[in-house]
């Protein structure tokens, strides 16, 4: 079974530049969820979609992160404009609608904000 | 609201020697707790998970967890150490079942093993 994808892997950008990174969650999970990791810290929960629906986005920042989910499968997530302290490792987790105690997490895409 | 907190930001111990990481929870109400590994430049994997059954909890790669419930303690172990044991574990606290079934993570410990 293919596990979840994410890509870039890496990404360079200067502040006040915008970014996207894109996730494919496991063949039929429903839930997919967009964690930040900052270094030396556990990842926080950013946005949490069921489907093409969003469930919980209360710590995502609005005013410069959104992610979207249009059919309900793969999903983007993007910075416009990046800050410095968006430097981070964005992971991306998927888990089956009815167990969402046990969730997959893709490799990360590692951003560094210059 | 629930959080864990995980004692020692860094823990060696030699191969062959016995492992403990720590962690102490803190929720209003019974938790499910959780440890996940992630080794470098990859994701977390879920090692073992504790959701009102059992109180010792057996997981992957021989480790093991049990809850404390007077103690608010939910500490992993390890019998004996190999030395591709070591990577960074976190422990996580979640209320699934409720309307909030996030996952909140510990800032997580990272374990070296000496030959």
């Amino acid at each position: 079974e293919a596990g979840v994808a994410q890509s870039p892997r890496y990404k360079i950008i200067e502040k006040r530049q915008s970014v996207a990174f894109w996730c494919n969650p496991i063949s039929g999970h429903a839930t997919l969820y967009w964690y930040q990791q900052i270094l030396g810290q556990g990842p926080k929960l950013l946005i949490q979609f069921q489907n093409n629906g969003v469930v919980d986005d209360s710590q995502l920042p609005k005013d410069r992160f959104s992610a979207e989910r249009l059919k309900g499968v793969d999903s983007t997530l993007k910075i416009q404009p990046a800050k410095l302290e968006d430097s981070a490792v964005y992971l991306c987790a998927s888990s089956l609608a009815g167990d969402p105690e046990t969730q997959y997490f893709g490799p990360g895409t590692r951003l560094l904000v210059l | 609201a629930q959080s864990v907190t995980q004692l020692g930001s860094h823990v060696s111990v030699s191969e062959g020697a016995l492992v403990l990481l720590r962690c102490n929870y803190s929720s209003s109400v019974p938790p499910y707790l959780f440890w996940y590994v992630q080794y470098p430049n990859q994701g977390l994997q879920l090692l073992l998970k504790y959701t009102s059954a059992a109180t010792l909890v057996k997981g992957i790669n021989g480790f093991e967890a049990e809850f404390k419930k007077s103690e608010t303690s939910f500490h992993l172990t390890k019998p004996s150490a190999h030395m591709s044991d070591a990577a960074e574990y976190f422990c996580a606290v979640s209320l699934f079942g409720s309307s909030a079934s996030k996952i909140i993570f510990g800032s997580g410990t990272r374990l070296s093993i000496r030959p």
